[in-house]
């Protein structure tokens, strides 16, 4: 039972370079999402996505691109890394709007 | 914009005593509240949801309430021991989408 599956689980990156962070999950979940977390802030919403096809900014979308063409995949972009990406991200998904999250286990991501 | 707040951030308690875990939120306007584990270097794992509808939610040791006119959730855990140290965080659905607003955590060491 796979669940919410993240790779990769490290990354360094020099500043000015692209990646795609992959998540996908193996529950036939409708709603996907990513986060990042940062010492002392809390997890911050990055994209968010109810289904195939559609997606939606969070509170912190700038520098990164979503695109969501099947249920189990939902790939983030970075499109031109900072160090101000520096972070650990997470995906989560779960099957409707008001149940549980079910999380990935992280990509600790360094942007030197 | 909804603001979450989790106060201690650090809590220290011998084993067997119950632990109180507390959340605050600004606005009233919630859809659900989830209380989360996360153990060092891992991902976020789900306790307990509380739909806006409901005062309390229970399972095993825990036990979470919410008063969303105060804007309060409490999680209590009884009879601690070591296995419970970890980092609980609470978050709110903000909107019909389920978008969750985190709080930053509580980091929680029950000593021998």
């Amino acid at each position: 039972n796979a669940g919410v599956t993240q790779t990769p689980k490290f990354q360094v990156l020099k500043t000015g370079q692209s990646m795609t962070l992959q998540c996908a999950q193996d529950m036939n979940h409708e709603y996907m999402s990513w986060y990042r977390q940062d010492p002392g802030m809390g997890l911050r919403l990055i994209h968010y996505s109810v289904g195939a096809g559609i997606t939606d900014q969070g509170e912190v979308p700038n520098g990164y691109n979503v695109s969501r063409s099947t249920t189990e995949d939902f790939p983030l972009r970075l499109l031109s890394a900072a160090p101000s990406q520096t972070s650990v991200y997470f995906c989560a998904s779960s099957s409707s709007r008001n149940t549980e999250a079910f999380f990935g286990q992280g990509t600790r991501l360094t942007v030197v | 914009k909804q603001e979450v707040t989790q106060i201690p951030a650090a809590l220290s308690v011998p084993e067997g005593e119950n632990l109180v875990l507390n959340c605050s939120f600004t606005d009233s306007a919630i859809y659900n509240l989830q209380w989360f584990r996360q153990d060092p270097g891992k991902g976020l794992t789900s306790l307990l949801l509380i739909q806006s509808s409901q005062r309390e939610q229970t399972s095993g040791r825990l036990n979470a309430s919410l008063d969303k006119s105060s804007g309060r959730s409490t999680l209590y855990i009884a009879a601690s021991q070591p296995g419970d140290s970890a980092t609980y965080l609470c978050a709110v659905a903000v909107d019909s989408w389920g978008k969750l607003q985190f709080g930053a955590g509580t980091q929680v060491v029950v000593t021998p």
